[in-house]
């Protein structure tokens, strides 16, 4: 299985700054089959990105994506305050899907 | 307007089975593939399976595989989500996602909103 890590755990950003989350992959995610979620509290998880970098509909442009191989990162380029939210990465190179531990961003 | 609809919570014993459905609507049911996601109490999103509902294929997350059984009826366009012998380990939100309107059948693009399975003697 491929294993997505993570990083920081959690990041503390002021309103109106940048966020900039990492997932690494345990081994090459081909085709940049890999997805960025984010998941407010009880609620369920929205699709932001994926193939990497597209964004998905009515996502805004404030959200981007990019990486290959191994390496990915999600960027927040002004956190807006319904921006404080968990985000996951995923890849769906194949089966089984894996899903990473999340980064909570929270509030500085 | 695409929607997923999930059944609500539940409360069982250990040993006793389970189905959770997920009623879609807005979309062509059989063009997409559905699928089930678990996230136990404060912790992060776990992918079980999916189904496309068109020609019955399954996928089942290995560590998922023998656990749970997935399917769909396309009559009326809801999925499910079986087990047979539950435990308090699975204990969870379980929330149904569908590829809609996306490239590949992995992706989630609309979600349910959750049906809590609470497992307890």
């Amino acid at each position: 299985d491929i294993v997505l890590t993570q990083s920081p755990d959690t990041l503390s950003v002021s309103p109106g700054e940048r966020a900039t989350l990492s997932c690494r992959a345990s081994q090459s995610v081909s085709s940049s089959s890999l997805a960025w979620y984010q998941q407010k509290p009880g609620q369920a998880p929205r699709l932001l990105i994926y193939d990497a970098s597209t964004r998905a509909t009515g996502i805004p442009d404030s959200f981007s994506g990019s990486g290959s191989g191994t390496d990915f990162t999600l960027t927040i380029s002004r956190l807006e305050p319904e921006d404080f939210a968990v985000y996951y990465c995923q890849q769906y190179t194949g089966s089984p899907v894996t899903f990473g531990g999340g980064t909570k961003v929270e509030i500085k | 307007e695409v929607q997923l609809v999930q059944s609500g919570a539940e409360v069982k014993k250990p040993g006793e089975s389970l189905t959770i459905s997920c009623k879609s609507s807005g979309y062509s049911f059989i063009t997409y593939w559905i699928g089930w996601v678990r996230q136990m109490p404060g912790k992060g999103l776990e992918w079980m399976a999916i189904i496309h509902p068109g020609n019955s294929d399954t996928r089942y997350s290995p560590s998922f595989q023998g656990q749970v059984t997935i399917s769909a009826d396309r009559s009326i366009s809801t999925a499910y989500l079986q087990w047979s012998s539950l435990r308090a380990s699975d204990t969870a939100m379980y929330y149904c996602a569908t590829q809609y309107n996306l490239p590949n059948g992995y992706l989630l693009g609309v979600w349910g909103k959750g049906t809590p399975v609470t497992v307890s003697s």
